[in-house]
């Protein structure tokens, strides 16, 4: 059975300072995505990772895979108080319309 | 663009009432899926589709069903409303498997069952 499991769950961070989110997944899988959930809102997608040793930056923002360790990470630079959302890492389970999300990192980020 | 339009946003139903939640996407997509989100749970996937006439179950598809008749459609339906669908319901699509692009999801339905 696929899991996926995000950590920390909780992450208060200071302007400025620098952080990463893990998401660790159960069982192999093709695909891995990073979305972004403001409160009361919908998901905006971030990154799509398709094979190990990816890496993609957007801002402040870097995301990678290694896919041996079955483990992708969320970079976070410098963070700034608009990065301030919940963050959910998703595998698919072979069919882009069968994601399983962890359960997600609720990031503040405060001045 | 419209992208991925649910209906409706907000819906109160009474233990045992039936309804239908609306999903519609005009962006072509093949893929289309049923999430619900609740507290401290993530997004759990509820049904999808593949394609028009084609759809499976998720992890918690008990309580609900669905049809693909077209490809721009794809209704949820609650058979009988308990307080335990009480969630936020989020559709999502994306293009086939081919073109690794992310899901897009549309703003949600919140649902609260009395």
């Amino acid at each position: 059975e696929l899991k996926v499991e995000q950590n920390p769950l909780f992450l208060s961070m200071q302007e400025g300072k620098n952080y990463t989110i893990y998401c660790n997944y159960s069982t192999t899988s093709d695909r891995l995505y990073w979305y972004r959930q403001d409160p009361g809102k919908s998901l905006e997608s971030l990154f799509v990772l398709l094979s190990n040793g990816a890496v993609k930056q957007e801002g402040r923002l870097m995301a990678s895979l290694d896919t041996k360790a079955r483990l992708s990470t969320l970079h976070i630079t410098a963070a700034v108080h608009d990065l301030s959302a919940t963050y959910f890492c998703a595998v698919d389970r072979g069919s882009q319309g069968n994601l399983i999300f962890g359960k997600g990192t609720k990031l503040s980020v405060k001045p | 663009n419209a992208g991925v339009t649910q209906t409706p946003k907000f819906q109160v139903l009474k233990t045992g009432q039936s309804m239908t939640l609306q999903c519609a996407q005009d962006m072509n997509h093949e893929y289309m899926s049923w999430y619900r989100q609740d507290p401290g749970m993530g997004l759990r996937l509820i049904h999808y589709s593949v394609g028009a006439g084609i759809t499976d179950q998720g992890e918690v598809p008990n309580g609900y069903n669905v049809s693909r008749s077209t490809t721009e459609d794809f209704p949820l339906r609650l058979l009988s409303a308990a307080p335990s669908q009480t969630s936020v319901y989020f559709c999502a699509s994306s293009l086939s498997q081919l073109t690794n692009q992310p899901q897009h999801f549309g703003d949600g339905t919140r649902l609260s069952i009395l």
